[in-house]
This record gives structure tokens, sequence and C-alpha cells, in this order.
């Protein structure tokens, strides 16, 4: 049973490009949600995505933005990148029905901006 | 808003001490408390989760940590340290269970010496 995966798992891009993160979600899961986390800090919380729709968000620019796929996987863009968008990105996702559904993390993408 | 605060961003214990990981927590409702663990290169692993059923709490690797709200705290101990131990360890807070999005504190780092 493969849990959340992420591609690519490093990527290095200069300031003022585009990134797109991707994730499949565990199996299963429907609910997906994204995490920056910078060096030496903790996670924080980026958007939510439920039925291809945009649930919850986080205090990010709208630089910051995503997309949620039939089949759950998902995707999160990153428009003109700067310096401090350098981080750990963490895909999570869970079953939304069910009351004892925790968050599974996948490995994050490093993503350097230089 | 909800906050966490992680007393320490660095602890070392020696190999069989008691391990003591310090989290406090700020919620205007009732929280639900998670800790984490990160090893290096990878995502989030789900130790243990405060869900008001017990206040002491036992997750997995023999770790456990109790709720106590008089002092707004969750501190995470374990009574033998291993040296697999060694990880980043975090301490989240949501008011929704269930909710994806969690405010995370900002780690402690546990080093183990042999």
């Amino acid at each position: 049973d493969a849990g959340v995966t992420q591609s690519p798992t490093h990527l290095i891009k200069t300031r003022g490009q585009q990134v797109t993160l991707r994730c499949s979600p565990k199996s299963g899961h429907d609910t997906v949600s994204w995490y920056q986390q910078a060096l030496g800090q903790g996670p924080q919380f980026i958007f939510q995505y439920y039925e291809e729709e945009e649930r919850q968000r986080g205090n990010f620019p709208d630089r910051f933005s995503g997309h949620q796929f039939p089949n759950y996987s998902s995707e999160l863009n990153v428009n003109a990148l700067l310096l401090g968008d350098s981080a750990l990105y963490l895909c999570a996702s869970r079953l939304t029905q069910g009351n004892d559904s925790p968050l599974h993390f996948g490995n994050g993408t490093r993503l350097t901006v230089t | 808003a909800q906050s966490v605060t992680q007393l320490g961003s660095h602890v070392s214990v020696s190999e069989g001490a008691l391990v003591l990981l310090r989290c406090n927590y700020s919620s205007s409702v009732p929280p639900y408390l998670f800790w984490y663990v990160q090893y290096p290169n990878q995502g989030l692993q789900l130790l243990l989760k405060y869900t008001s059923a017990a206040t002491l709490v036992k997750g997995i690797n023999g770790f456990e940590a109790e709720f106590k709200k008089s002092e707004t705290s969750f501190h995470l101990t374990k009574p033998s340290a291993h040296m697999s131990d060694a990880a980043e360890y975090f301490c989240a807070v949501s008011v929704v269970w269930g909710a994806q999005k969690l405010v995370f504190g900002q780690g402690t780092r546990l080093t183990i010496n042999p």
C-alpha cells in the first residue's frame, strides 16, 4: 500500500520562475493539503483540496495556487519565485469520512530558489 | 487563533535516560493535539494524538504524552531513550477533529548520546 508520494524530490529554480510540485495521496484518501517547511521551522499550512476545490487556505499569497484532479492527486504551483520560497514542501492526505483518520505526510519536495 | 510553543529547540539526552520534550499550546476552544516525528530527509510521522478521550495518551515507539488543561501543556515523554529516537519532533494543534490544517510548533531536535 503506497503512502503519500511526491515528485520531484529536489528542485532548483531561479528567482522569478514558476514551479509545479506533484502529490499522489495515500490509497483511499480523498483530501490533500500542502505545507511549507522552511529550514529550522515547523510546517506551515498552505491550503487544502477536497472534491477538486480549495477548501481552506493559510496565510500565503496568491502566487501559491493548487489543483486537485478527479483521481485525488494534487499539484502545487508557485509563480514568480522568491528566494524566501526555498523550503521543503510537504503534501498530506487523509480520508475525509471516518472519525479516526490521521494525516499522512509524504517525504516532501525540497525547492531551492537561487 | 491557535498557537504552539515548543520549549527548547535542541534537547540532548544519554541513551537510556528519560526523554522530555515540552509543548505548550494556546487555543480559545478545546484543542486536538498531536506529536509528529521527522527523520532526516523524510516527511512527518504521527507519534500520538490527544482527542479528549483520555488525558494520558500512549503512542508508538514507547512515547506518551499527558494533556494538562490547567497548564495548557502536552509534553512528550519516553522513559528510556534509544539511539533510533534521534530526530526532529513537532507538536501541533487543531481545533477541528479531522482538519487538514494543523498549526505546528518550531520543532525540537533530539540528540541521543551513547
